[in-house]
């Protein structure tokens, strides 16, 4: 999971802020999933994104929240005035493009998100 | 029902002992089966994939699978203070007509194992 680089590492904002949190995934992986993560719950799927293409949004909230996956450059996750109810762990994770079936991910090693 | 389930724990085995985590899911048609240890403000870290019935070994891990009682569990032998981490059950639902996964994980079981 080394190979899944996220960034920043911790980012803190303000109420009412935006929040940009970055992936870059595996060499060789096309495929770029984003979770988030609150105290003492397991991962929740958000989104999921080819290079340039949304595949399955159905876990991201409707409002504030956006992801893109640009030919080139890093997957971004955007959340936009950002509340309280936002501070978690976000963690971004990636899998290779063939045999979906069974992909594993590999996970980043997450952006500690923190609102104030 | 929560779509996949845990035993939150914590869990405390003593050192040397064999930690067995279990976890049942409600999709019946689930295909394929992983389990991730998450350090304290770590990533999640695959650790065993299973697809099939049966045992599966790696080393010290063993996972069990068994689709009729919608159950898989992680058994660990000769556990280390090393161990002490979250374990993260993660199954794969039926497969979506886009052919990619998208995994729903428990809230993870908290193993501790003393010396």
């Amino acid at each position: 999971n080394a190979g899944v680089m996220q960034n920043p590492r911790h980012l803190v904002r303000r109420r009412g802020q935006e929040a940009r949190l970055r992936c870059s995934p595996m060499k060789g992986h096309s495929h770029v999933y984003w979770y988030r993560q609150l105290p003492e719950e397991g991962l929740k799927f958000m989104v999921y994104l080819q290079k340039e293409n949304i595949i399955d949004e159905s876990g991201m909230p409707k409002e504030r929240f956006s992801a893109e996956f640009p030919k080139e450059g890093p997957s971004i996750l955007r959340i936009q005035q950002v509340v309280r109810g936002d501070s978690a762990a976000y963690f971004c994770a990636s899998s290779p493009p063939q045999g979906a079936r069974h992909e594993k991910l590999f996970f980043g090693s997450g952006t500690q998100l923190s609102v104030l | 029902q929560k779509e996949v389930e845990q035993n939150s724990g914590p869990l405390s085995v003593p050192e040397g002992a064999i930690a067995s985590l279990n976890c049942t899911y409600s999709d019946r048609g689930s295909q394929s089966f992983f389990w991730y240890r998450q350090y304290s403000g770590k990533s999640p870290e695959l650790i065993m994939s299973i697809y099939s019935n049966g045992d599966k070994e790696d080393g010290r891990f063993t996972a069990q699978l068994n689709k009729a009682s919608q159950y898989v569990s992680l058994l660990i032998r000769d556990s280390q203070p090393s161990d002490s981490a979250t374990y993260l059950c993660a199954v794969n639902p039926p497969m979506f007509s886009g052919g990619y996964n998208k995994l729903i994980f428990g809230a993870g079981t908290r193993l501790a194992v003393h010396p």
